[in-house]
């Protein structure tokens, strides 16, 4: 079975500056997927970053980048010069393919001024 | 056309009532979802189709009752509602990875704002 795990229940970062949010996640399948999503208070679900297992490069998304350990089964999502719109409710994801997909219980992101 | 659409946006409901919440999306996904959210908590799977059949179902109670007409519509009955059902409801899609090329990512709708008086 899958599993998401995000340990940091809520985050603050002042605007401009940089923040990371820590995701740890187990499988037991060698090919998946690894997602950021983010949800604002305006509810929609947006996806911020895709990685793909078998990539050993890091993805990055302008000011999004992430850090892949597989190793480690770690995820972690950097956000630079933060800004007031990336305060949301961000939720780390894992899929192997199948119709499964594993959330995290999700980190609050606070930007402040 | 990158979008799902879900209708209404929010819907008050009695606990005797019927209502459907609908959904629609013209990515040529064939993966449709359900999931219920409560505040501050992640979205809980409930019902998959698959190329319109239902492939999971994560023991929902029989009071949400879901229907996929076709490829692009995803419909979830509602009847006999009770209070703690209140939630936002979100629809989403995906390639199936069966079909061949697929990101794997779900696309999601805005939800639909649930509340059962």
């Amino acid at each position: 079975a899958q599993t998401v795990t995000q340990s940091q229940p809520e985050m603050s970062v002042q605007e401009a500056e940089t923040v990371t949010l820590s995701c740890t996640y187990d499988t037991s399948e060698s090919d998946y997927y690894l997602f950021w999503y983010k949800q604002p208070p305006s509810r929609q679900m947006i996806l911020v970053i895709r990685q793909e297992a078998y990539k050993q490069q890091n993805a990055t998304e302008n000011r999004f980048s992430v850090n892949f350990q597989k190793a480690a089964k770690s995820f972690s999502l950097k956000i630079s010069d933060s800004q007031l719109g990336d305060a949301a409710m961000y939720f780390c994801a894992s899929h192997n393919g199948g119709q499964n997909f594993v959330f995290g219980p999700g980190t609050r992101l606070s930007v402040l001024p | 056309d990158t979008e799902v659409t879900q209708t209404p946006k929010h819907l008050v409901m009695g606990m005797t009532n019927k209502k459907s919440l609908k959904c629609e999306q013209h990515m040529g996904h064939r993966a449709m979802y359900w999931y219920k959210q409560k505040a501050k908590k992640p979205p809980e799977l409930m019902f998959v189709y698959s190329y319109e059949k239902l492939s999971i179902n994560e023991s929902v109670p029989s009071r949400f009752s879901p229907e996929c007409p076709n490829s692009s519509l995803l419909n979830l009955h509602l009847h006999a509602l009770q209070p703690e059902d209140s939630a936002l409801y979100l629809c989403a899609s995906s390639q199936d990875p069966r079909g061949g090329a697929s990101t794997g990512e779900l696309f999601f709708g805005e939800g639909s704002r649930l509340t059962v008086l």
